[in-house]
């Protein structure tokens, strides 16, 4: 089944704690991208990555990092988490970066930290 | 000014009738357009996709835009109860990297 995964799909940790979130394509896709989704902000981008090896900052970077070792796998990694980054996170991945490809959304994790 | 902006709702209608959903946005280079729909605790799903100026059907949804005035609509004919849902306006930017959503509109469709 053609699908992105992440995991965890919850995860509750404190301050400071480096933390990992993965996100991984069964299609060949080209393109993928992180998203945070607040209540009242929607959906806002973190990073994205238009291949292997390149990857580029979105609206709301800051205290966040990516990595696109592989085609198929896209982790975030919070270095020191905070509150402020308790949020609901999509990993999403396209087929290309032609910009009129859908984009194909994984489930979400939701994170807390306090 | 946000760059991409919709009314945040609720937006209430009957069944069987017409919803209208509006977005506007900032970057007059934009050149793609989406509506994904959002279910309450689940990912966003594509509905429609609009490249050009003019109306664009697929079944009982039509994607409306018009470049010269920053706009786009989602019409949903005959809505559905399962219609109700939160629907996501996303704009690409020129170069097809950054895709900018809106805080999406709460449908809901009374049976």
């Amino acid at each position: 089944e053609a699908q992105v995964t992440q995991n965890p799909r919850y995860l509750i940790t404190v301050t400071g704690k480096k933390l990992t979130v993965t996100c991984s394509q069964n299609m060949n896709h080209e393109y993928m991208s992180w998203y945070r989704q607040d209540p009242g902000l929607g959906l806002r981008q973190i990073y994205y990555s238009m291949n292997v090896e390149v990857t580029d900052k979105g609206d709301v970077p800051e205290g966040y990092k990516v990595s696109r070792k592989e085609k198929r796998n896209f982790p975030l990694i919070l270095e020191s988490p905070s509150p402020n980054q308790t949020s609901l996170y999509f990993c999403a991945s396209s087929l290309e970066t032609s910009g009129k490809d859908e984009q194909y959304f994984g489930p979400g994790t939701r994170l807390t930290v306090t | 000014q946000k760059e991409v902006e919709q009314n945040s709702g609720p937006l209430s209608v009957p069944e069987g009738a017409i919803a209208s959903l509006n977005c506007t946005y900032s970057d007059r280079g934009s050149q793609s357009f989406f509506w994904y729909r959002q279910y309450s605790g689940k990912s966003p799903e594509l509905i429609m996709s609009i490249y050009s100026n003019g109306d664009k059907e697929d079944g009982r949804f039509t994607a409306q835009l018009n470049k010269a005035s920053q706009y786009v609509s989602l019409l949903i004919r005959d809505s559905q109860p399962s219609d109700s849902a939160t629907y996501l306006c996303a704009v690409q930017n020129t170069g097809g990297f950054k895709t900018i959503f809106g805080a999406g509109t709460r449908l809901f469709v009374k049976a």
